[in-house]
Parts: structure tokens; C-alpha cells; sequence
């Protein structure tokens, strides 16, 4: 077990549809990073929070967007789903906001749009 | 801006032969350097870093990676691999990306298969 906490780990919907991922960080981390991993991407980094902030934007599609919440756990909000959309979704944790000592991944969420 | 080159996609090796795992970046600036494995069906879990100082760092499972500033590269290398090491294999690079800021990028993974 990381400390990262993602749920849930699997889920299946239709196109168009919208979803909702949840992650809560490592105790004590401030940092939450959202990245999405696909076979032809690889793994590509969507957007950062620290402490209820957004604090840098990566390759995130306008029907997707994220928040931080008072008590850290954050969400990415994944709307008008496609099929290309389907794809493992991992949030990782790091203290304060730098991240040259790594960050801490999450388990995953597996998202099938059909 | 800084990128992440994983140049083979898949390394087949047998049972207690060594590897080398290579990963090259680009950037101007400093950076920090990572490597990251992930187990089939888990997350990403770090293997080891290079902040500074040395620049052969290892893990505690027998792994080791040098970081070579003239060739740009932090090849990931083990001298004899097991059938558990089997999992994919993530280089990264850590660079400032505004203020105290800094975010990690990723190369594409190279997927290490260990036959026995």
C-alpha cells in the first residue's frame, strides 16, 4: 500500500457519459498530480494541484477538469466520454510541491468507455 | 522543453542474465532523474533517483543506474534478473517548471520480460 488511495479501481461507461475519479493523497503530502497512461501515449501528465491550487497544466482535454478539496483528496472530472478516453488514470502525491524527491502513485483507476 | 527517450520498448532477457535498460533526456538545466517500475495491474513504484552527488546510485533490489551529464543518459542496468523483476520500466526527469515548482516527465516505458 503507497498511502495513495484511488477508487474506484475499475469502471466501465458509455460514450458521452461523464465520470468522476477520486484520489486521496499520502498523509502530510500537499501535492496531487493526475497523469493518464494509454498504450500509444504512454504516460502523460494531465494537471497538478498543490494545497487547493492548480499548479501546472499538462496535456488535459477541455472535457476534462480536476479540484482539490480543503481536505487534499482531489477529483478529475471526465466529460462527453470517447472511446479514445478509455485508459488507466493514476494520481501520485508528493510533499510540498516539488517533486525532485518522486512522487507516490496510486494504484490506478481503469476507465472502458464502450 | 525536457523529454524522456526510452529507446526500446521491450527487452527479453533469460533468468540470471544481466540487463541494460537505457534512457537518455534532453534538457538545459539541471535535472533529477528516475527510475520507476510497475508491476502488472499495480502503480508506479520508485526504484531509484539521482538528486546529486554520485552519480551511480542503487536500489535495494540489485539494480543501479549511472548518471551521465556528456551523454545525457541514466541507463538502468542489472547484473543478473530474476523472473520476478519481469514489470515496465519508467524513466523520468524532474525539471522546474515555474517558481519552486517542479514536475516530472515521463519516457514511454520499456517492458522487461524475464524467461526462465
Amino acid at each position: 500500500d503507497s498511502g495513495v488511495t484511488q477508487t474506484p479501481k475499475h469502471l466501465i461507461t458509455a460514450t458521452g457519459q461523464r465520470v468522476t475519479l477520486r484520489c486521496s493523497p499520502r498523509s502530510g503530502d500537499l501535492s496531487v498530480y493526475w497523469y493518464q497512461q494509454s498504450l500509444d501515449q504512454g504516460l502523460q501528465f494531465l494537471i497538478q494541484y498543490y494545497n487547493g491550487e492548480e499548479r501546472a497544466k499538462g496535456n488535459i482535454l477541455e472535457r476534462f477538469s480536476a479540484q482539490q478539496f480543503p481536505d487534499l483528496h482531489s477529483e478529475l472530472n471526465l466529460s462527453s466520454l470517447e472511446l479514445g478516453d478509455s485508459a488507466l488514470y493514476f494520481c501520485a502525491s508528493s510533499l510540498l510541491g516539488a517533486s525532485f524527491y518522486g512522487y507516490t502513485f496510486g494504484s490506478g483507476t481503469r476507465l472502458t468507455v464502450v | 522543453a525536457q523529454s524522456v527517450t526510452q529507446l526500446d520498448s521491450q527487452v527479453p532477457v533469460f533468468e540470471e542474465a544481466p540487463v541494460e535498460l537505457r534512457c537518455n533526456y534532453s534538457s538545459s538545466v539541471s535535472v533529477y532523474l528516475f527510475w520507476y517500475v510497475q508491476y502488472p495491474n499495480q502503480g508506479l513504484q520508485l526504484l531509484l533517483k539521482y538528486l546529486s552527488g554520485s552519480t551511480l546510485v542503487e536500489s535495494i533490489n540489485g539494480f543501479e543506474a549511472e548518471f551521465n551529464k556528456s551523454q545525457t543518459s541514466f541507463h538502468l542496468r542489472k547484473p543478473s534478473v530474476h523472473i520476478s523483476d519481469t514489470a515496465e520500466y519508467f524513466c523520468a526527469v524532474s525539471v522546474r517548471s515555474g517558481g519552486s515548482n517542479y514536475k516530472l516527465t515521463f519516457g514511454k516505458g520499456t517492458l522487461l520480460t524475464v524467461n526462465p
